[in-house]
C-alpha cells in the first residue's frame, strides 16, 4: 500500500519567515495530494491540494509543489503569522474512491 | 449547514465497556470515514464507506465495527473497549473520496 513520509516533525520559525514541510510517497499511481491544517482541539481542515498533472499551485501565502519523478511534494508558507501555528498533514491518494494515506504531521510554531 | 458533526466530544470508558460514536454530515456526501489519531502516528483509517450501504476495512479495523445507517450517518462501535483504543477519533466525509471534510473529533479514554 501507499506510504507517506513527512518531515520535519516539528518546525519553529520567526514571524515573517518562510516555512517548508516536505513529504514523499511510495505509490507512483497516487495522483492527488492534499494538505490539511489542524488547530488545537479541532479536526483537520483542507488548506490546499494538488493533482499529478500540475507542478505547482499557489493560494495567497501558501504554495504546494509536486515532483512526480522523485515522488515528493512540499508545502511552502511565506510571511508566516502566529495564526499559522498548527499541525500540518500531507496526504496522498489515487483519487476516486481510493483511500487517502496521511503523513504523521508537522507541528509548526510561529514565534512572534 | 453544520458540516460534519460528532457526538460525544469526550468519553471515558472502563475496559470491557461498549459504546457507539455517532457521526452525521449534511453535505450530501457519498463517502464517509472513521480515523483515529495518536501521537506520532498521524491519522489512521479504521473503516470507510464509499457509498450508502457499503463499508470496508481500513488500516486498523480490529476491535471496531461500523454502520452506515443512511447517507447522512456513519457510526463507529467499540464492542469491548481496551486501553489501546484510547485515542482521538475523527469522522470525515467526501463527495468523491478526494477532499475530505472532518468533524471536530471525539476524545476517548479507556481505563
Amino acid at each position: 500500500g501507499e506510504n507517506v513520509e513527512q518531515h520535519p516533525s516539528t518546525l519553529s520559525v520567526q514571524e515573517g519567515d518562510s516555512a517548508v514541510i516536505k513529504c514523499t510517497y511510495s505509490d507512483s499511481a497516487s495522483n492527488y495530494f492534499p494538505w490539511y491544517k489542524q488547530e488545537l482541539g479541532k479536526g483537520p481542515q483542507l488548506i490546499i491540494d494538488i493533482r499529478s498533472n500540475v507542478g505547482e499551485k499557489k493560494d495567497q501565502r501558501i504554495a504546494v509543489t509536486l515532483n512526480k519523478t522523485a515522488k515528493h511534494f512540499s508545502l511552502h508558507i511565506t510571511e508566516t503569522q502566529p495564526e499559522d501555528s498548527a499541525v500540518y498533514f500531507c496526504a496522498a491518494s489515487k483519487g476516486g474512491y481510493q483511500k487517502v494515506t496521511f503523513g504523521i504531521g508537522t507541528k509548526l510554531q510561529v514565534i512572534p | 449547514n453544520a458540516g460534519v458533526t460528532q457526538t460525544p466530544k469526550f468519553q471515558v470508558l472502563k475496559t470491557g465497556q461498549s459504546m457507539t460514536l455517532q457521526c452525521a454530515q449534511d453535505m450530501n456526501h457519498n463517502s464517509m470515514y472513521w480515523y483515529r489519531q495518536d501521537p506520532g502516528m498521524g491519522l489512521r483509517l479504521i473503516y470507510y464507506s464509499a457509498s450508502e450501504g457499503t463499508t470496508d476495512k481500513g488500516e486498523v479495523p480490529n476491535g471496531y465495527n461500523v454502520s452506515r445507517l443512511n447517507k447522512r450517518e456513519f457510526s463507529l462501535r467499540l464492542e469491548s473497549a481496551a486501553p489501546s483504543q484510547t485515542s482521538v477519533y475523527f469522522c470525515a466525509s467526501s463527495p468523491n473520496s478526494d477532499t475530505q471534510y472532518f468533524g471536530p473529533g471525539t476524545r476517548l479514554t479507556v481505563l
